[in-house]
Parts: structure tokens; sequence; C-alpha cells
């Protein structure tokens, strides 16, 4: 399973558009990218899933470039409610295990 | 539907003792997955099944934990001789056949005094 690289903490405003960049280096041909969310007292939960280029669902946008090494994933105008941990995960498409690192905490101010 | 159903929510018990964490996943997922998350931390693989049988127990810290499912559906991660440093929260998901998108109960939150 690749490994993530995603920054530790980031600040934002609220309506301010968040970008959280995600490395993967060593991305198998068959790995999807994929993207969760975690509230604290909660378990994670499912956000956005991509391959390559980009996706866009009513929550967040995913950017993956062509050499898929790093994604991005957009979040449009950032509210309070969206301050939590969001992890960036590399995994192929079928059933299995996935590898959390630490994830990325996300502050959003009024 | 239903999402995925941990119990109990928040467990405390004495050091020594054996606990049981229950999942009940969504209906019809065929793949059911326990994680562990201490304070802070990111999520710890513990095991995997696929239907009842578990290909994947790489996670399981030592021989003190098991776990089981039966009839494809519920599973029980069983916790013997607790030690302190087994306080966490314990997590399962759930996800379909057909692709890798995991479900996750709100955890049972173990605490070992």
């Amino acid at each position: 399973l690749a490994k993530t690289t995603q920054p530790i903490s980031m600040d934002s405003y609220e309506g301010q558009e968040v970008n959280i960049t995600c490395s993967h280096n060593n991305i198998a041909t068959n790995d999807y990218i994929t993207w969760y969310q975690q509230f604290p007292s909660q378990g994670p939960r499912f956000i956005i899933q991509g391959y390559k280029t980009k996706v866009t669902n009513e929550v967040a946008s995913l950017f993956i470039p062509a050499d898929r090494k790093s994604s991005t994933l957009s979040l449009p105008r950032v509210s309070l409610s969206d301050t939590a941990v969001y992890y960036c995960l590399v995994a192929k498409g079928s059933q299995g295990n996935l590898i959390f690192g630490k994830g990325t905490k996300l502050s959003v101010k009024p | 539907g239903a999402g995925v159903s941990q119990s109990p929510s928040n467990k405390v018990t004495e050091k020594g003792k054996d606990v049981e964490l229950r999942c009940d996943p969504i209906s019809g997922h065929t793949a059911l997955y326990w994680y562990r998350q201490s304070l802070g931390q990111g999520l710890e693989f513990l095991i995997y099944f696929q239907g009842n049988s578990a290909p994947d127990k790489s996670g399981l810290p030592s021989d003190r934990f098991s776990a089981e499912r039966t009839g494809g559906s519920v599973s029980t991660l069983t916790i013997q001789r607790t030690q302190q440093e087994d306080s966490a929260v314990y997590l399962c998901a759930s996800s379909p056949e057909t692709e890798n998108i995991q479900y996750f109960g709100a955890g049972t939150r173990l605490s070992v005094l």
C-alpha cells in the first residue's frame, strides 16, 4: 500500500476555499485515491474518491495530475462545521484494509 | 438504510478483565473491518473479514486480541486480559462487494483502569 504525506494542520476562515494536498509518490497502477473526513467522537466518513483528472461531488473536488503522484482535495467556501481531520488514502479499488495516516487537522475560524 | 452500529458506545473495565465489542455492519456488505484509534492518532488496522473468513489478521497486536464474524454479518472483537495500553476507540467499518469505500460506525471507547 502506497504511503501518503499530507500537512499535519491547516487553518482557514469561513467562506474561503481550502486546498489540502497529499503526496503519494509510490502509487500503483490499480490504486485509487480516497479522502475521508473525521469529526471528534465519530468514525471517518467517505468524502470523495478518484483515479485520475478531476472528480467533483456535492461536498468537494479532487484534483489528480497526470502522474498521479499527488492529489488535492478542494473544499469550496468552508464553514465552521468543516473543522475536522481529513485523511488521504491510496488503495486498490477492491475490498481490503486501508492505511490511515494522522491526517490533516483543518481548523475553520469565524 | 441503517448505518454501521457498534456497541457498547463506551466501556470501562479493570485491568485483566476480558471485553467484547460488537459490530453490526450495513446489511448486504460483505467486508467488515476493525480499526483502533488512540487519542490524537490515526487509525490502526486490526483485522478484515470477507464473509465469515478473515484473510488479513496482520494488524492484531497480540494473541489477547481475537475476532469472529458469524452469518456474514455481526462481528465481535474480544480482548482478553485487558491492559491499560488497550485503551482506545475501536472502530468498525463495512464495505460492499464492488468497492473499497468503507462506512464506519461511531466506535466503542474502551477505557482500561
